[in-house]
């Protein structure tokens, strides 16, 4: 059983509306939680890290959210554009930073 | 912040031949990681490459097969070898800078071995 797991599998939006993607996991010790994005043929790029203490973090249209007592969080996209289009991964990154954990990812179509 | 060049982006290999793929980073970084995405899927770690000692491999990769070469901080090659289309993947190299505070990614090498 995968320790990061991610839905919705698929998501499929209009452009401008918000959306949420979620991030559970059961790992640990837990150092911090990453999402990425990652278009396709193109390597991931970082959008959020939090360490286990916070709670939020954005940047631009992208806000992150962290509960680590029931160990989830959450992406979410404001006003959609249509570069949105990519996977999400949530990646878990244990206490040594060398082992880490990937989610299977949000695949996020964002239509015209 | 890191950029990543990693060469070739693509290629096709025979089976049975091996194919060396090349990270090179724009600063010096301690740890560069190899990881393997297939189709459609998340990134699966290959092994960590330290430079100044021996690549530490994941369950399931060995070093016969995935051999990592790191002689400075700056460089590391992956050479997927005696390729089988079951290593048909993307591969990427990543490296994590400022400790926990960011990681980059190549663009990644997507092979096709027929």
């Amino acid at each position: 059983k995968n320790q990061v797991e991610q839905s919705p599998q698929s998501l499929i939006i209009l452009e401008g509306k918000n959306c949420t993607l979620q991030c559970n996991y059961t790992v640990s010790p837990f150092s911090n939680l990453r999402w990425y994005k990652q278009d396709t043929g193109r390597g991931p790029v970082s959008l959020t890290i939090m360490t286990f203490s916070e709670n939020t973090k954005s940047n631009g249209r992208y806000t992150a959210t962290l509960d680590a007592d029931t160990k989830q969080s959450s992406l979410h996209i404001t006003a959609s554009q249509l570069s949105d289009s990519a996977s999400y991964i949530c990646v878990v990154a244990l206490v040594n930073n060398n082992d880490m954990r990937f989610g299977a990812g949000t695949r996020l179509t964002v239509k015209p | 912040s890191a950029v990543i060049s990693q060469k070739p982006s693509r290629d096709i290999c025979q089976r049975g031949t091996s194919l060396t793929i090349q990270c090179q980073v724009d600063s010096q970084v301690t740890m560069m990681f190899w990881y393997r995405q297939q189709p459609g899927q998340s990134l699966t770690l290959i092994a960590t490459a330290n430079q100044g000692s021996e690549a530490t491999y994941e369950s399931g990769f060995v070093i016969d097969k995935f051999p990592i070469s790191r002689p400075n901080l700056t460089f590391s090659t992956l050479t997927v070898s005696n390729m089988s289309p079951e290593d048909s993947s993307i591969y990427l190299c990543s490296v994590e800078t400022g400790g926990w505070t960011e990681a980059f990614f190549g663009q990644g090498t997507r092979l096709t071995v027929v």
